[in-house]
């Protein structure tokens, strides 16, 4: 069965802290899609990456970076030199490509506090 | 280009009143999905429709919960009658599902309180 696991409920840092939000998954397809989104206070859900299972090359955008194992099947994120402006709920997401159904199985989430 | 609509942004009703919630997608995605976030729970995935065809309503909690999709740029749900545990916030998404594997778009989201 697919499973997302974020086992940190909430992290705090002090600004320009690096961070690490982790993800776990489980899944038996052998093709799958792993996403990372931001719920920000004010609510909506913002997508920051989307990465294959054939791609285990790591990423990095700006102040952001994700690293994909899939050795440990992790899909974990981290934010360099944090701002508060990071303060948010970060959700990680799979879906199976062999089940046809584009469903995305969300973890419980990460609340990132990021203190001034 | 606009994002996901959702309507209302906020609404209030009471136990038993009949509430209509309702989502313009992304032009030219042709999927599009309802979910239902609250703290206990999550995000859940309620139904998914691709082409205007529901796919997947195992999502849906019980038979007081419809989704429509009469055409690629509307669809509805509806809850009837409204109940104080459906109380959540309440997003649609959407997506160009083919030959590429995309993410969804999510609205604003719909925040339901039932009295």
């Amino acid at each position: 069965a697919q499973k997302v696991t974020q086992a940190q409920t909430e992290i705090s840092v002090v600004e320009k802290e690096d961070v690490t939000l982790d993800c776990v998954y489980e899944t038996r397809d052998t093709t799958y899609y792993l996403f990372w989104y931001k719920q920000p206070p004010s609510g909506e859900l913002v997508f920051l990456i989307r990465r294959n299972s054939f791609d285990e090359q790591n990423e990095i955008s700006g102040r952001y970076s994700w690293n994909f194992q899939k050795s440990t099947s992790s899909f974990n994120f981290t934010i360099t030199a944090s701002q508060v402006v990071d303060s948010a709920v970060y959700f990680c997401a799979l879906s199976e490509v062999g089940s046809g159904t584009y469903k995305y199985i969300f973890g419980t989430g990460t609340r990132l506090k990021v203190l001034a | 280009d606009a994002g996901v609509i959702q309507s209302p942004r906020h609404e209030v009703t009471e136990m038993g009143q009949e509430v209509t919630l309702r989502c313009k997608p992304i032009s030219g995605h042709n999927s599009l999905f309802w979910y239902r976030q609250t703290m206990m729970r999550g995000l859940e995935l309620l139904i998914y429709f691709n082409n205007n065809v529901p796919i997947d309503d195992s999502g849906m909690p019980e038979d007081r919960f419809s989704a429509k999709m009469p055409n690629a740029s509307f669809s509805t749900l509806k809850i009837q009658p409204s109940e104080p545990r459906d109380s959540a916030v309440y997003f649609c998404a959407s997506t160009n599902v083919g030959g590429a594997y995309n993410e969804q778009f999510f609205g604003p989201g719909t925040r339901l309180t039932v009295l």
